[in-house]
């Protein structure tokens, strides 16, 4: 079945350095989501990207969707400590209607 | 309403009991979803409401589980004879157009 990759799966830093998680699929994906979940908190939608090559930009966040739509990334630039939390990737399966999460990447930061 | 709202927010039983968790959506989203997740794991796709009609079943874990919905808002996931495996937090979500999903708060199933 379809299977979102996602890497790393914790990353720990220093506030004010830079943080990067990754999404990858073997097949190509329709759209990629993005959501962030707070400690004990529940997902939140950040973003959806659909067209190759895209890449939004939310602040210290950015977005990118592969030329291939087989991979994503997210990039917060100097992190600060309200960025702590898990960021998911997920894909809707057109049709199906459901979000296929990717593991999560647990961000951690030291102030 | 605010958002999507689940009940309980905590719910304890002993194994083998059943179960049922609540899920409020967001007024006029039609789209309805239920997801788990395992303590520090991903989310989990369990069942997906279109309507009151659920064209997508394939998530659910086994035939204990079940899931309703009704008069186009409220759903109840339904869980007999639970097994400690089930202990997970249960989240639900809703969407109007099938793009952002609004996630409640989930409740925090634990068998004992």
């Amino acid at each position: 079945g379809q299977q979102v990759m996602q890497i790393p799966q914790y990353q720990h830093v220093q506030e004010g350095e830079d943080f990067t998680t990754y999404c990858n699929s073997s097949t190509t994906l329709s759209n990629i989501q993005w959501y962030k979940q707070r400690p004990g908190g529940h997902p939140v939608f950040l973003i959806q990207l659909v067209k190759s090559g895209e890449v939004k930009k939310q602040k210290r966040l950015t977005f990118q969707f592969g030329e291939a739509k087989k991979n994503s990334s997210l990039h917060i630039t100097a992190t600060q400590t309200t960025d702590v939390g898990t960021y998911f990737c997920a894909e809707i399966i057109q049709g199906a209607q459901k979000l296929v999460f990717g593991q999560g990447t647990r961000l951690t930061i030291n102030p | 309403g605010a958002g999507v709202s689940q009940s309980p927010s905590n719910k304890v039983t002993e194994k083998g009991k059943d179960v049922e968790l609540r899920c409020d959506p967001i007024s006029g989203h039609t789209a309805l979803y239920w997801y788990r997740q395992s303590l520090g794991q991903g989310l989990e796709f369990l069942i997906y409401f279109q309507g009151n009609s659920a064209p997508d079943k394939s998530g659910l874990p086994s035939d204990r589980f079940s899931a309703e919905r009704t008069g186009g808002s409220v759903s109840t996931l339904t869980i007999q004879r639970t097994q400690q495996e089930d202990s997970a937090v249960y989240l639900c979500a809703s969407s109007w157009r099938g793009v952002e999903q609004f996630f409640g708060p989930g409740t925090r199933l634990t068998v004992l």
